[in-house]
């Protein structure tokens, strides 16, 4: 069964640091990965996905098959980071479903 | 544009009390998604709609819970009788497309449902 694992649920870093939020998942058929973020009294929202491989406010995100990760990084946190970040994991082929992980709540502090 | 609505924003209810919640997707999203957040967990599909049907609701505890989107527009989630342990955030979603593609979803701002 298809499953994603967030091994944190808690991650503070001081500001200007190295952040990586990590997320593995279990599935057996051709992942889609998404990270989704919500600030503090914010909806949540989609940060970025594995297929576009962009960069979105400094963070980058790997699909690793091998090591079935889709791990979040930014060289560089900053305070406005703090938020909830969730990793999810696309199945049900063209359904478009999503099963999330349980988040990670990053602080970053001044 | 305006984003998912949702309505009410909070709601404290009993135990075996009924509640619904509404939620207006985004003017010409075909797919809507109802989702329970418990606490400390990520949200949690319960049914997906495309227009006025229904594609997955294999997660929704059908004896209690129940859903419709009429016209395929607005949408309604009902729990009838509620118990404790559905005290939870309910999340709408919506996505631009139907089938095919993993459309980015669109979330509205939630119900907090509280059972005493």
């Amino acid at each position: 069964a298809q499953r994603v694992t967030q091994p944190e649920k808690l991650l503070s870093v001081f500001k200007g640091a190295p952040v990586e939020l990590k997320c593995n998942y279990s599935y057996s058929g051709s992942p889609e990965l998404f990270w989704y973020v919500q600030y503090s009294r914010q909806r949540l929202q989609l940060l970025l996905r594995h297929i576009s491989r962009e960069s979105i406010k400094g963070f980058t995100a790997d699909l690793n098959k091998g090591e079935t990760s889709f791990h979040l990084k930014k060289p560089f946190a900053q305070e406005e980071d703090s938020a909830m970040y969730y990793c999810a994991l696309g199945y049900g082929g063209s359904q478009g479903n999503l099963i999330f992980g349980k988040g990670t709540k990053l602080s970053v502090k001044p | 544009e305006a984003g998912v609505a949702q309505s009410p924003r909070y709601k404290i209810i009993e135990k075996r009390q009924s509640v619904a919640f509404w939620c207006n997707p985004i003017s010409g999203h075909a797919t809507l998604y109802w989702y329970q957040q418990i606490l400390g967990q990520g949200p949690k599909l319960l049914i997906q709609f495309q227009n006025n049907g229904v594609v997955d609701d294999s997660q929704l505890p059908k004896d209690r819970f129940s859903a419709e989107r009429l016209k395929g527009v607005d949408s309604t989630l009902k729990i009838q009788p509620a118990k404790l342990e559905d005290s939870a955030v309910y999340l709408c979603a919506s996505s631009p497309m139907g089938r095919g593609m993993y459309n980015e979803q669109f979330f509205g701002p939630g119900t907090r449902l509280t059972v005493l």
